[in-house]
């Protein structure tokens, strides 16, 4: 079982609010990935990052926000959450070219 | 536009038969394919994958089949259990740099009954 920890695992907030998702590794991996899943989309990446300070946009980044100021945390955030955000959010650790290891999610819900 | 696609959203197989879980790919870049086993409430899970210089790939019961000129691939569970019943995601990585961005399929929910 790989060292992820995704906090918080539920969360109901209303739309405006800025909220933020922490996913917290203990491997020591270089790569994290945002994922959000929504029913007949499968899982679809935001945002990554291939090392402190270094991210980059994935498929659905619009509306999100990340950072990593260490190697083992990485924080997704919605400055200004809306309806269409509500979704489930899994964070992925991955050292290079080997695959990718989930954490058990956050289910959010905007109000 | 759909670059991973799993047209079968659902699948019942009978316990010890063979299950058979398909996916299909547009992009002929991609180089790298994965399954990913998820149940309710948790992650998915990392269940095996290919490369694109191969055509099989085996583990325990578990194989998978990819045709590059039909952009196809498959996954063979023989023979199936109960504890099989969980969604299927088909991933594919087009590689930025040495990370792996993975385009999933939308799923389909195996059921094994008994």
């Amino acid at each position: 079982d790989a060292g992820i920890t995704q906090s918080p695992r539920h969360k109901v907030t209303e739309t405006g609010t800025p909220v933020t998702l922490r996913c917290h590794q203990t491997e020591n991996h270089r790569y994290m990935y945002w994922y959000r899943q929504d029913p007949g989309h499968g899982l679809r990446l935001i945002h990554y990052s291939y090392g402190v300070k270094d991210t980059d946009k994935g498929e659905v980044s619009d509306g999100y926000s990340v950072s990593r100021s260490k190697t083992e945390d990485f924080l997704l955030t919605l400055e200004s959450a809306t309806s269409s955000q509500t979704s489930v959010y899994f964070c992925a650790i991955s050292d290079s070219h080997q695959p990718q290891h989930f954490g058990d999610g956050t289910r959010l819900s905007i109000l | 536009d759909q670059q991973v696609k799993q047209n079968s959203p659902s699948l019942s197989v009978q316990e010890g038969r063979i299950s058979i879980l398909n996916c299909d790919y547009t992009n002929s870049m991609f180089d790298y394919f994965l399954w990913y086993k998820k149940y309710p409430a948790e992650g998915p899970t990392f269940l095996i994958s290919i490369s694109s210089i191969k055509d099989k790939n085996e583990d325990g019961r578990f194989t998978v089949f990819l045709n590059k000129s039909a952009k196809h691939l498959s996954l063979h569970i023989v023979p199936s259990q109960p504890g099989d019943s969980a969604v299927y995601f088909c991933a594919a990585r087009g590689v930025a740099g040495t990370a792996s961005k993975l385009t999933f399929g939308t799923g389909t929910r195996l059921q094994v009954t008994l």
